[in-house]
């Protein structure tokens, strides 16, 4: 069993949709869970994270998880194509190690 | 500040070739990553470390080395290039304490081809 998984879409949709991405994961010893953002040609950037189970909003953004489960989420509310990008999640290991997601591409269409 | 800055943007190798993919950052960070990423996947660790003169080891070490003789440096050396290592290379780093997380910043990363 991998030890994250990612629905790895590629996913297409019109602007102003909510978006929804997903990832599960084994390790009951990840303590951080992230979402990282990747335009095309660059390095991911670090777009939430949060450490409980439940939501935190961010703007359009809201991560949700839920520990018991071993699942995390992503929304994206009233998508722009400035959205379109890679979604990577991510978890910490010992040493703050992330361990990610094989991602999930996203286009946000006018 | 400049952040993490990564040299060279490209490269393309020889098999059984070497080269050392540079890693700087000026963010008085502790703890540095090397990850690479290949085509529609995430990234896989390959080595870090949490200060000078202390490396060790990710998920994906074989065929790479690493040195930290410096807080600000930390590059990554391939040894005996094969096709296998063709992929986005991506350093990061953090200001890593006690009990929480500290983001990493990732550079711009370096893009390797070995034919």
């Amino acid at each position: 069993q991998k030890e994250v998984e990612q629905d790895p879409g590629p996913l297409s949709v019109p602007e102003g949709a909510i978006v929804s991405l997903n990832c599960t994961y084994s390790n009951s010893a990840f303590q951080y869970f992230m979402w990282y953002r990747q335009y095309s040609r660059k390095g991911p950037e670090l777009l939430m994270y949060t450490y409980s189970s439940g939501n935190k909003e961010d703007g359009r953004f809201t991560a949700q998880v839920d520990k018991s489960s071993k699942y995390i989420s992503l929304f994206i509310r009233d998508s722009q194509p400035s959205d379109s990008a890679t979604y990577l999640c991510a978890f910490i290991q010992g040493a703050q190690k992330l361990v990610f997601g094989q991602g999930t591409r996203l286009t946000i269409n006018p | 500040n400049a952040g993490v800055t990564q040299t060279p943007k490209f490269r393309i190798l020889k098999i059984g070739q070497s080269m050392t993919l540079q890693c700087t950052q000026d963010m008085n960070h502790n703890y540095m990553y090397w990850y690479r990423q290949d085509p529609g996947m995430g990234l896989k660790l390959i080595y870090y470390s949490v200060g000078a003169g202390i490396t060790d080891k990710g998920e994906v070490p074989n065929g790479y080395n690493v040195s930290r003789s410096t807080t600000e440096d930390f590059p990554l050396r391939l040894e005996l290039a094969a096709p296998s290592q063709t992929s986005v290379y991506f350093c990061a780093s953090t200001k890593a304490g006690s009990g929480h997380y500290n983001e990493q910043f990732f550079g711009p990363g370096t893009r390797l081809t070995v034919l």
